[in-house]
């Protein structure tokens, strides 16, 4: 069965970098896409960007363009994100997901790994 | 502020039917038939409910429909049960430069 399983909780000091990772199984990881969605606390969904697995090709969301990077690694289907310059505001959970349809609707999700930004 | 609006929140008794708007612009929803739905419940991870607009993944109950007419697409959950409570979010792919665009999400109580 499709699984993506996301790293644990990070507690970061601001101005720091995180990078999460998403492990997949039970599909060809190079056939789709990884997107990356964070969620604030109390807050609504946020895209942030997408990654081919295929060929590595990226999309950004603007606001986050300069300070993420989306990597993958098909030696061991896993999918990475990192963010640099981290402010209060990026607390949230971040979750993995993948683009089924190749143009952002997500059939599976990760578990979500929360980061914590805090002085 | 979100790029999508939908409605707060929503409400309904168990067995009637509800309906969530989800209002974008020709950018976006007017655009494409791209739009999607993802049920959230507290503390989990969302939950594909609808694709395309109106196609329904599978293991999904048929009670869960979609549609759209101009700039907004519509969530109608009918026979409502109390497993439905949850948060129900839409999605919008928006072009080359935006992307993807959400609502900020309605809180669907069952009474």
């Amino acid at each position: 069965q499709v699984q993506l399983v996301q790293s644990g909780a990070e507690v970061k000091k601001p101005g720091a970098s995180v990078k999460v990772s998403c492990k997949a199984s039970g599909y060809t990881f190079t056939s789709y896409g990884i997107s990356w969605v964070r969620q604030a606390p109390g807050q609504g969904l946020e895209w942030m960007g997408w990654i081919s697995a295929y060929n590595g090709n990226t999309n950004y969301a603007q606001k986050l363009q300069g300070r993420v990077t989306m990597t993958t690694d098909t030696s061991t289907s896993t999918a990475y994100m990192e963010l640099r310059s981290l402010r209060s505001d990026d607390t949230a959970v971040y979750y993995c997901a993948r683009d089924f349809t190749m143009v952002q609707e997500w059939d599976y999700w990760g578990q979500g790994t929360l980061v914590t930004v805090s002085s | 502020q979100s790029a999508l609006t939908q409605p707060a929140s929503v409400s309904g008794s168990p067995g009637q039917s509800i309906t969530i708007s989800c209002t974008g612009t020709s950018s976006d929803v007017g655009s494409y038939n791209l739009v999607s739905w993802y049920q959230q419940h507290p503390g989990k991870a969302p939950k594909l409910m609808i694709y395309e607009v109106s196609k329904r993944p599978s293991g999904v109950s048929n009670r869960f429909s979609g549609s759209k007419s101009g700039n907004t697409a519509s969530l109608t959950i009918s026979g409502l049960q109390a497993e439905d409570e949850a948060d129900y979010y839409c999605c919008s792919y928006a072009g080359s430069s935006t992307h993807v665009v959400f609502g900020g999400g309605t809180k669907l109580t069952v009474l």
